[in-house]
């Protein structure tokens, strides 16, 4: 049974950084094809991707955003780590890991989400 | 990267069927055969409903069907159910290894 959770602060100042951090189980992101993307949701809009790593340590970041994330992985631990800089309110937004077994996408498994306020 | 094209709002009485559209540029849906659709119920995760274009994940029902031509893909809800009042999503694999979402189709069933 394939789960991921997401977890981090539910309250940041703008100028700080973001860390969450996706722990997972139910498969492996040291096997072949796995992959785990970062996805996120402002309020009432659409959804955004943001960044994916692969099991063989490749990343992918979005065009707008690569210069303020990046994202890890920690095999032994099943987790997945994203860092955002320098937040800002407009960041405000529900923050989702997902699982994808191919490039092409097709984002398989979701966590919850974890809401992430951005404000002084 | 823009985001994909989708209409606000489709809506269609039970039983009938819905189409909604999904169009965005050869640098993604015309691109690859990677569009994928995801089904939101509020408050709730994004649900895969469609992968590479028109495959069915296990456990999901027939009456969601997906097709492509040219730059524009499109989500088919057959049957259309009280339960499928939900917003869906296309997403695409893009040119750049990126993947770019569309804007979001809400659907209402009357």
């Amino acid at each position: 049974q394939v789960t991921l959770k997401e977890s981090g602060p539910a309250l940041v100042k703008p100028t700080q950084t973001l860390t969450l951090t996706c722990t997972f189980s139910g498969f492996s992101l040291s096997s072949s094809g796995m992959r785990v993307s970062w996805i996120r949701q402002p309020p009432g809009k659409a959804l955004e991707w943001l960044a994916r790593i692969d099991w063989d340590d490749d990343t992918f970041y979005s065009t707008s955003l690569k210069t303020r994330l990046t994202i890890s992985k920690d095999t032994s631990k099943n987790q997945v780590v994203l860092t955002m800089t320098n937040m800002d309110p407009v960041d405000t937004a529900t923050y989702y890991c997902a699982r994808s077994v191919t490039a092409g996408g097709g984002f398989d498994y979701w966590g919850q989400g974890t809401l992430v306020t951005v404000s002084s | 990267q823009s985001a994909l094209t989708q209409p606000a709002s489709v809506s269609g009485s039970p039983g009938q069927s819905i189409t909604m559209s999904c169009t965005g540029t050869s640098s993604d849906v015309g691109g690859y055969n990677y569009v994928s659709w995801y089904q939101q119920h509020p408050g709730k995760a994004p649900e895969l409903m469609i992968y590479d274009v028109n495959k069915r994940p296990s456990g999901v029902s027939y009456r969601f069907s997906g097709s492509k031509s040219g730059n524009t893909a499109s989500l088919t809800v057959s049957g259309l159910q009280a339960e499928d009042e939900a917003d869906y999503y296309c997403t695409s694999y893009t040119t750049t290894s990126t993947y770019v979402f569309g804007t979001g189709t809400k659907v209402t069933v009357l």
